[in-house]
């Protein structure tokens, strides 16, 4: 199948806490997986990345975790500030077939002052 | 560098009609794709387009249809519109020639309304 499942739906935690996102894939021969924010409003917005020869990856506060074996990669956010507050969407660029890019349904993230 | 541009940003149309979309991508890109984004569905793809073929499709109905110019920039088609078309159209180009397999820049989207 085309599936990229996301969890939690919606998430809220308190300022400077920590929040995990997690997103489960189908095809295993994706190769490359982003992650979007995307503001009320606003257009999605690339924040991280992760390719599928490499099992993590940091910017600052935000980083990336992918298991190619269990099929699912997850974001972290450290220290969560409220401009962190917005939809945050996985994806994963399936190959098989024509190749697309398949968004997860999204995650909304509240940051509790 | 200026980013990616869409027009219009506003769109009503009535059950039938058909609809052009436009975007423009940040300059060099030569990869564009284009997504719908509902409530319902979420962000789905419709297709890529780069070097003026279209190099993959989602699973769309015939009546979406697109095409790309020498410049780059992309045209997407709607015809014989039905309710459920009613959507968010944003466009992504991208600076290499992965396309979809790599970053996506998205423009500002053009909002669709079907009565």
């Amino acid at each position: 199948g085309e599936n990229v499942e996301q969890h939690p739906s919606t998430l809220s935690v308190q300022e400077g806490d920590s929040a995990v996102i997690k997103c489960t894939y189908s095809d295993s021969a994706s190769n490359y997986f982003p992650w979007y924010k995307q503001e009320l409003g606003k257009r999605p917005q690339l924040i991280i990345d992760i390719r599928s020869n490499v099992g993590e990856k940091k910017d600052q506060r935000i980083a990336v975790t992918l298991n190619k074996t269990a099929k699912h990669f997850s974001l972290h956010i450290t220290e969560t500030q409220p401009e962190d507050s917005a939809v945050y969407f996985c994806a994963a660029t399936l190959i098989q077939g024509a190749q697309k890019l398949v968004f997860g349904q999204g995650t909304r993230l509240t940051i509790n002052p | 560098k200026a980013g990616v541009t869409q027009t219009p940003r506003y769109l009503i149309k009535t059950r039938g009609q058909q609809v052009t979309l436009s975007c423009s991508p940040i300059s060099g890109h030569r990869s564009v794709s284009w997504y719908q984004q509902t409530p319902g569905q979420g962000l789905q793809f419709l297709f890529e387009y780069f070097s003026e073929t279209q190099r993959n499709k989602g699973n769309f109905p015939g009546r979406f249809s697109g095409r790309q110019f020498s410049n780059s920039r992309s045209e997407m088609n709607v015809s014989t519109l039905e309710l459920g078309d009613s959507a968010l159209y944003l466009c992504a180009s991208s600076p290499n020639s992965r396309g979809t397999g790599s970053e996506q820049y998205f423009g500002p989207g053009t909002r669709l309304t079907v009565t």
